[in-house]
């Protein structure tokens, strides 16, 4: 398996708090992905990064912001949390960007925010 | 722009075959099949590359057509183990930044 964890795996938060989810790999894989998922849209792209400090928008990044500053570590900050943004995030890597390269992903972190 | 799945779910008896389409209103690159347990990450299935061979793993294999901007996954003689819900993701170039996962096929396989 892929070296690829999620913290926390799940977490319960208020309306209107800042939360900040971690992804940590092992594998030195250069890109980085933050998906949600939510019933009947499958997997949507939050933010993804290229490399340390290397960032972009996914489509649905209203409301996330990312970071990067080292090569093993995405952190996915939702800044003023609302009750749209309950759901499971995975975090996924892959070694390149190119159209042939699988993503290895993580186990999810169960997100409520009430 | 997300790539469209049929069925939405599907119910099998072990031993059966069944098939799960994925398509696109636009030209298509690559696509990409994924299967994801109750409750588990997604688990990468296999790749297929406009203009490449038709893939397959074990009992698994898929095509693709570009032409019509579709992929199709072929599950033969169903396992209980198939059970779970299968997506494909699709790109429009090679550059990699415009994959976009379909909303998933349900398939539940029963003794």
């Amino acid at each position: 398996d892929a070296g690829i964890t999620q913290s926390p795996r799940h977490k319960v938060t208020e309306t209107g708090t800042p939360v900040t989810l971690r992804c940590h790999q092992t594998e030195n894989h250069r890109y980085m992905y933050w998906y949600r998922q939510d019933p009947g849209h499958g997997l949507r792209l939050i933010h993804y990064s290229y490399g340390v400090k290397d960032t972009d928008k996914g489509e649905v990044s209203d409301g996330y912001s990312v970071s990067r500053s080292k090569t093993e570590d995405f952190l996915l900050t939702l800044e003023s949390a609302t009750s749209s943004q309950t759901s499971v995030y995975f975090c996924a890597i892959s070694a390149t960007g190119e159209a042939w390269a699988e993503a290895f992903f993580g186990q999810g972190t169960r997100l409520t925010v009430v | 722009q997300q790539p469209v799945q049929s069925p939405q779910a599907v119910i099998l008896r072990e031993g059966e075959d069944a098939v799960i389409n994925c398509s696109s209103s636009k030209a298509l690159y690559s696509v990409h099949w994924y299967r994801q347990k109750h409750g588990e990450a997604p688990v990468f299935l296999m790749i297929l590359l406009k203009g490449g061979e038709q893939k397959g793993h074990e009992k698994i294999s898929a095509s693709f057509n570009e032409k019509k901007q579709q992929s199709s996954l072929y599950l033969t003689a169903s396992q209980l183990s198939y059970s779970g819900t299968y997506f494909c993701g699709t790109e429009t170039n090679n550059y990699g930044q415009n994959f976009v996962f379909g909303p998933g096929t349900r398939l539940s396989v029963l003794p």
